[in-house]
């Protein structure tokens, strides 16, 4: 099994639909991350958490709204989908600290989302 | 704007060269630099870190620092189809140290 579980892998949505991406991981790491990859524009990062209680936003956090429900679930949630919101999601863990461990990001298998 | 900048390819190399990829970085303060690369439709996995200047070398790969010209570089060395991939270059953003700023990635083919 996967360390970092992404639900679902794939998903096509209507314009305006509220829709949630869930992430788990069994790494034990306190870092959780939720990306977006487009062909062109690279990895963005969305929203990151470092604990339970610390959320920050990302690059582009501009429609999208997280939770973290524990140590290890990480959701990211899309209000009100709309199309240029098609994109690959990618959910991710890295360790505490500033050694190699905490800089070694930790990627699930992506979500494919399509809004239509 | 902090920017890294790959060479988004495609670059070909047959089985067997060395296939250099390179990475340009403009934050100057930046101490912590990544390789990863991503099979097509897969997830980024890491495959180098470098903190120094210098070389570090891991199996058929070595990574290259030089801070004061801003790049860093990956070799690997007798290349595989199965190193058919994009490679991903990420710095830590010295300004946000919980950041990395990634770069486009470079499209790398090795030819059989």
């Amino acid at each position: 099994d996967a360390d970092v579980t992404q639900t679902p892998r794939n998903r096509i949505t209507k314009t305006g639909k509220r829709i949630m991406l869930e992430c788990s991981q069994t790494k034990g790491h306190d870092r959780m991350y939720w990306y977006r990859q487009d062909p062109g524009l690279g990895l963005r990062l969305i929203y990151y958490s470092f604990d339970v209680k610390d959320i920050n936003k990302g690059e582009i956090s501009d429609g999208y709204s997280v939770s973290r429900q524990a140590q290890a679930k990480f959701s990211l949630s899309l209000e009100s989908a709309i199309p240029n919101q098609t994109a690959l999601y990618f959910c991710a863990t890295s360790e505490t600290g500033q050694g190699a461990g905490g800089n070694t990001i930790y990627f699930g298998e992506g979500s494919w989302l399509t809004v239509v | 704007q902090k920017e890294v900048e790959q060479n988004s390819g495609p670059l070909s190399v047959p089985e067997g060269a060395i296939a250099s990829l390179n990475c340009t970085y403009s934050d100057r303060g930046s101490q912590s630099f990544f390789w990863y690369r991503q099979y097509s439709g897969k997830s980024p996995e890491l495959i180098m870190s470098i903190y120094s200047n210098g070389d570090k070398e891991d199996g058929r790969f070595t990574a290259q620092l030089n801070k004061a010209s801003q790049y860093v570089s990956l070799l690997i060395r007798d290349s595989q189809p199965s190193d058919s991939a994009t490679y991903l270059c990420a710095v830590r953003d010295a300004g946000n140290n919980r950041k990395l700023i990634w770069g486009l990635g470079t499209s790398l083919a090795v030819n059989p």
